[in-house]
This record gives structure tokens, C-alpha cells and sequence, in this order.
């Protein structure tokens, strides 16, 4: 079945780059996503990426994939305090009707 | 552009209650599905509508329904409440099922049992 791993706790200093880690178990995954949630708030969607890409750079992000070690990452460049909130790692595979698997998160506090 | 809104913020009941939830999706958005985020159990998947039909569904129990309306809209509805249904319910909505376009989320519904 499908699994998704990720680190529970990352700390950085403001102006510093933060990584946020993730693998998963499911070799038919298609899309990897990264969403964003703040305290009391929903989930926001921060990028995602199509399997077949080794990486995709969006302004401040970056995302790397390695299919082959099935290992996501999230690079936030000069991590702002307003950074600081739960990330998510999820992937959706043809075979799973397009439901999103979730990573267990990774609170990042930014510090000044 | 608004985004998927879900109604009510929040929701207090007692076990053996009924709950309904709301969501809208997207205009344009024809799938609709909905996840519970409970503490400690992380984000689940429960049900997937797309074009009125349920087209798939996560490990929950019978007392977890819903129904997608003509305007795509939705309701998750549960049934005799446990104490261990108090979670953040979200609701996502894509352009079109089962084709792998990203989910945008709305805000959740907070459901507290008492």
C-alpha cells in the first residue's frame, strides 16, 4: 500500500534555506504535491510535480524528485518567519482513484 | 476567483448525533473530496465525488456518507457520532476526476464531540 514519510520537526534561522524531506513507497505514484498549513487554516497547495520531471523551480521553491530512491524534497530559499507552518508531502497514483496520500507533516519554525 | 468554502467554521455535537457538512467547490470544479485531519491519525481520505457519483472511498465506516448536488456542491454527512470523530474535516475540489489535477482545498469544518 501506499506509505508517505517526512520529518516531524525542522528549525531554521530567518534569511537561512530550509529542506523538507519526503519518501514515499508507491512506484505507480504520478503527482507529488507540497501543500502548506497554518494554524486554524486549510491546506495550501505550493506546487507539485509530474514523475517524470527530476525538478521544478518555482520563485522561492524548489523541488527535487528521485524516482528511483522515491525521495521528494522542498527547498524554501531565504525562509521567512511568515514560512513558519506544517508541510505536507502527498502523491496520488493512477491506481488510487486520485486520493491524495499524506505525509505525517513537517513543522517548521523559523527563528530570528 | 473564490476558492472552495466549507460551512460551518466550526460544529459542536454530542456522541449519537448527526453531523452535516458543506462544501463548495471551485466554479468550473466538478470533483469534489473529502479528508479527515485528526490528531495524531494525520490526514485520511474518505470520499471522492465526481459528477454526482461516488467514485471512491477510504477506510471509514458506513456512517460516513455524502452526496455531490447538481451544482457540485457537497455534503458529508455522519451518523451516530463517536468521540473519536472530532477532527478537521477539508473539502478539495479539481477541475476534473480522476485525471490528476491538483486539489485545492478549502478551510475545513472543525467538529468537536462532546
Amino acid at each position: 500500500g501506499e506509505d508517505v514519510e517526512q520529518s516531524l520537526f525542522l528549525s531554521v534561522r530567518e534569511g537561512d534555506s530550509s529542506v523538507i524531506n519526503c519518501t514515499y513507497t508507491d512506484s505507480s505514484s504520478t503527482y507529488l504535491y507540497w501543500y502548506k498549513q497554518e494554524p486554524g487554516a486549510g491546506l495550501q497547495l505550493l506546487t507539485y510535480i509530474f514523475s517524470n520531471m527530476d525538478m521544478k523551480q518555482d520563485q522561492r521553491l524548489t523541488v527535487l524528485l528521485n524516482k528511483k530512491d522515491k525521495h521528494l524534497s522542498l527547498r524554501i530559499a531565504d525562509t521567512q518567519t511568515g514560512d513558519s507552518a506544517i508541510y505536507f508531502c502527498a502523491e496520488s497514483s493512477t491506481g488510487g482513484g486520485n486520493k491524495l496520500t499524506f505525509g505525517t507533516g513537517t513543522q517548521l519554525k523559523v527563528e530570528l | 476567483e473564490a476558492g472552495v468554502t466549507q460551512s460551518p467554521t466550526h460544529l459542536i455535537k454530542t456522541r449519537g448525533q448527526q453531523a452535516t457538512l458543506r462544501c463548495s467547490p471551485i466554479s468550473g470544479h466538478t470533483s469534489v473530496y473529502w479528508y479527515q485531519q485528526a490528531l495524531g491519525l494525520g490526514l485520511q481520505f474518505l470520499l471522492w465525488y465526481d459528477e454526482g457519483e461516488e467514485r471512491n472511498r477510504g477506510n471509514f465506516p458506513p456512517r460516513f456518507s455524502g452526496r455531490q448536488f447538481p451544482n457540485y456542491s457537497s455534503e458529508l454527512n455522519v451518523n451516530a457520532l463517536e468521540l473519536e470523530d472530532s477532527a478537521l474535516y477539508l473539502c478539495a475540489s479539481t477541475l476534473k476526476g480522476g485525471s490528476n489535477q491538483p486539489q485545492h482545498f478549502g478551510d475545513g469544518t472543525r467538529l468537536s464531540i462532546l
